[in-house]
C-alpha cells in the first residue's frame, strides 16, 4: 500500500527565506505527484502537477523536484511571504485514478 | 466558471439520519472524486467516477453511496449518519485521466459535517 510521508508536520520561518518542503512515497511506480496549498478552513488548490517521467516543474516561486527512483519530492518555495502561510500536501498516483495524499507541511512566514 | 461547487458548507445530523452531499462542476471533467479530511489522517478517497453512469470504492467506501448519471453532478449518500463521519468532505473532478497535466485536480470548498 503506498504510503505518503512529509516532513516537518510544521515549520516557521521569517519572511524572505528560501525553504524546502519534502514528501516522501514507499511506492516508486507512480504516474504523477502534485503539491496542493491549502488554507485554512478552504480546499485544496493545486500548485504543481509532475508526470513521473519528469525531473522538476516550476511556477513562479515555487519550483517542484521528483525522484522517483528514490520516493522523494521536495518543494522549494523562494523569497517566502506572509500570503505564503498555508498548509501544504503532496498526493502521488499510483495505478488506478486514486490520489495518495500525505498530512501535510503547516507553513507559517513571520513578517 | 464557477469551477467545482459543493453545498452544503456546514451541516448537523443526528445518528442515523441520511443526508445527500452535492458536488458539481461545469468543466465538463470526467473524473470525479470525494474525499474525507479528518485530523491526523490526511485526505482519504471515498469514491470516485471515471464518466457518467461508472463508479469506483476507493479507499474507505463503507457507510457511503455515490451515482453519476449526468457528467455535471456527482452526490454523496450518508445512508445512516454514524459519528465516525464527521468529518470535512471535499469534492474534485478533473479532465479525462491519464492525459498529462490534464490530471490536475480541482477541489470544492468543502462540506463540514458534524454527526452526534
Amino acid at each position: 500500500k503506498q504510503e505518503v510521508t512529509q516532513i516537518p508536520a510544521a515549520l516557521s520561518v521569517p519572511e524572505g527565506e528560501n525553504l524546502v518542503l519534502n514528501c516522501s512515497f514507499t511506492d516508486s511506480a507512480i504516474y504523477n505527484l502534485q503539491w496542493f496549498r491549502q488554507d485554512p478552513g478552504k480546499g485544496l488548490t493545486s500548485l504543481l502537477l509532475i508526470q513521473s517521467s519528469q525531473r522538476e516543474q516550476t511556477s513562479g516561486r515555487l519550483n517542484a523536484s521528483l525522484d522517483k527512483s528514490s520516493g522523494r519530492s521536495t518543494l522549494y518555495i523562494a523569497a517566502s511571504q506572509p500570503g505564503d502561510s498555508a498548509t501544504y500536501l503532496c498526493a502521488v498516483r499510483a495505478g488506478s485514478y486514486q490520489l495518495t495524499f500525505g498530512k501535510g507541511t503547516k507553513l507559517s512566514v513571520i513578517p | 466558471n464557477a469551477g467545482v461547487t459543493q453545498t452544503p458548507k456546514f451541516q448537523v445530523l443526528k445518528t442515523g439520519q441520511s443526508m445527500t452531499l452535492q458536488c458539481a462542476q461545469d468543466m465538463n471533467h470526467e473524473y470525479m472524486s470525494w474525499y474525507r479530511q479528518d485530523p491526523g489522517m490526511g485526505l482519504r478517497l471515498i469514491h470516485y467516477s471515471v464518466g457518467a453512469g461508472i463508479t469506483d470504492q476507493g479507499e474507505v467506501p463503507n457507510g457511503y453511496n455515490v451515482s453519476r448519471s449526468t457528467t455535471e453532478d456527482f452526490p454523496l449518500r450518508l445512508l445512516s449518519a454514524a459519528p465516525s463521519q464527521t468529518s470535512v468532505y471535499f469534492c474534485a473532478s478533473s479532465p479525462t485521466p491519464g492525459q498529462g497535466h490534464a490530471e490536475t485536480q480541482y477541489f470544492g470548498p468543502g462540506t463540514r459535517l458534524l454527526v452526534l
